[in-house]
């Protein structure tokens, strides 16, 4: 599996729109690339996945260059509930084993 | 649509005890499951994945084991506790192309 590469953390203030990016250097052809959201004593939870160019849901967007080497998780107008661990997986979730990076704690202050 | 349940919820348990963490999956046959742990404020780590029934693949060596003994069961074990298994369990199946988790168990050791 690619490794991956993220901030450890970061700070917002509500109401502004937060960038993760997160490096993945030796992605394969075949892996996606998705991220999820944790709170504490929860399990993470399916943010957003995607393959490459943009994607985007309810509650975020995707951004892939095209060498797909790198990620960015974009949530607009943060709130103090979005305060949380992001962490970005790059991989076949579904076919083999999957593991976890260290994720970007991201803090949202009033 | 697939659920995980896992329990207990929190388990206390003495130094040198046994231990029994069960998880059960609805609505999917022959999932790929995981166990991770997640000590307080580090990211997850992967412990045991399962591809089916008797098959289970270590990640990490310690005093844990794992097993799987139906399709939809998987059992994570241990003959005796050390402090250094506290933490966060959690039991995951892929849903599509996505990890999906149990709300998973606070194990404390004592």
């Amino acid at each position: 599996l690619a490794k991956t590469t993220q901030p450890i953390s970061m700070d917002s203030y509500e109401g502004q729109e937060v960038n993760i990016t997160c490096s993945h250097n030796n992605i394969a052809t075949n892996d996606y690339i998705t991220w999820y959201q944790q709170f504490p004593s929860q399990g993470p939870r399916f943010i957003i996945q995607g393959y490459k160019t943009k994607v985007t849901n309810e509650v975020a967007s995707l951004f892939i260059p095209a060498d797909r080497k790198s990620s960015t998780l974009s949530l607009p107008r943060v709130s103090l509930s979005d305060t949380a661990v992001y962490y970005c997986l790059v991989g076949d979730t579904g076919g083999f084993k999957t593991i976890f990076g260290a994720g970007t704690r991201l803090f949202v202050k009033a | 649509s697939q659920t995980i349940h896992q329990w207990p919820a929190t388990l206390v348990q003495p130094v040198g005890s046994p231990l029994s963490l069960e998880c059960t999956v609805e609505g999917t046959s022959n999932p790929n499951l995981y166990w991770y742990r997640q000590a307080a404020g580090r990211g997850l780590q992967l412990l045991f994945y399962s591809v089916g029934i008797g098959q289970i693949s270590s990640e990490v060596p310690q005093n844990l084991s794992a097993s799987r003994p139906q399709d939809r069961q998987f059992i994570l074990s241990s003959k005796k506790l050390l402090l250094s298994d506290s933490g966060f369990y959690l039991c995951a199946g892929p849903r599509g192309e996505k990890l999906f988790f149990g709300s998973g168990t606070q194990l404390s050791v004592l």
